[in-house]
């Protein structure tokens, strides 16, 4: 069984440019998730898809932050305009509902440099 | 609000000696722990989890933790360590949020297995 998939593994841009994120879940998955995970600490959920349908997306910096999972499949994760502090790994995971009760299988997650 | 929180930042330990990755958690509902571990360059994968039952849940690969609902704590216990087990060890609860589930992360405590 393939794992969850993103591109590109790394990134490096200015501050001011923008920058997008791919992510393929595992197939059959209808939850999908990224997360952001800065230098020393732990994944914060940026937002939560239930197939094309944003179930939480309250910690997602919505003025430079967008996603999209258009057909309930891959996703999308952009930022426009980047700043410094969005330096960090970007991880994308999927479970096959939001049940606490599914694992949720991480990708390898894309790093950011923003310069 | 809920919170995890992992002491230990770094845990140094020698070869076939035992080990404990403490995580404590904050919450005034019944939560749901889970460990995960994420080796060099790849994601965060599940090692073992809490859910209901018995207080202590075991992993394939030796790992052990035990739900102290007293204590508040879900410590990561191994008796006898291997090089294979250096990486970073994440202690996550989650808890139902408006009818989804969302995870709340620690820091991280990375192991070093020392020959």
């Amino acid at each position: 069984e393939a794992g969850v998939a993103q591109s590109p593994r790394y990134k490096i841009i200015e501050k001011r440019q923008s920058v997008a994120f791919w992510c393929n879940p595992i197939s059959g998955h209808a939850t999908l998730y990224w997360y952001q995970q800065i230098l020393g600490q732990g994944p914060k959920l940026l937002i939560q898809f239930q197939n094309n349908g944003v179930v939480d997306d309250s910690q997602l910096p919505k003025d430079r932050f967008s996603a999209e999972r258009l057909k309930g499949v891959d996703s999308t994760l952009k930022i426009q305009p980047a700043k410094l502090e969005d330096s960090a790994v970007y991880l994308c995971a999927s479970s096959l509902s939001p049940g606490y009760t599914d694992t949720q299988y991480f990708g390898p997650g894309t790093r950011l440099t923003v310069l | 609000a809920q919170s995890v929180t992992q002491l230990d930042s770094q845990v140094p330990v020698f070869e076939e000696a035992p080990v404990e990755l403490r995580c404590n958690y904050s919450s005034s509902v019944s939560v749901y722990l889970f460990w995960y571990v994420q080796y060099p360059n790849q994601g965060l994968q599940l090692l073992l989890k809490y859910l209901s039952g018995s207080t202590l849940v075991e992993s394939i690969n030796g790992f052990e933790a035990e739900f102290n609902k007293s204590q508040t704590s879900f410590h990561l216990r191994k008796p006898s360590v291997h090089i294979s087990d250096t990486a970073e060890y994440f202690c996550a609860v989650t808890r139902p949020t408006s009818g989804t589930y969302k995870y709340i992360f620690g820091t991280g405590t990375r192991l070093k297995v020392l020959a």
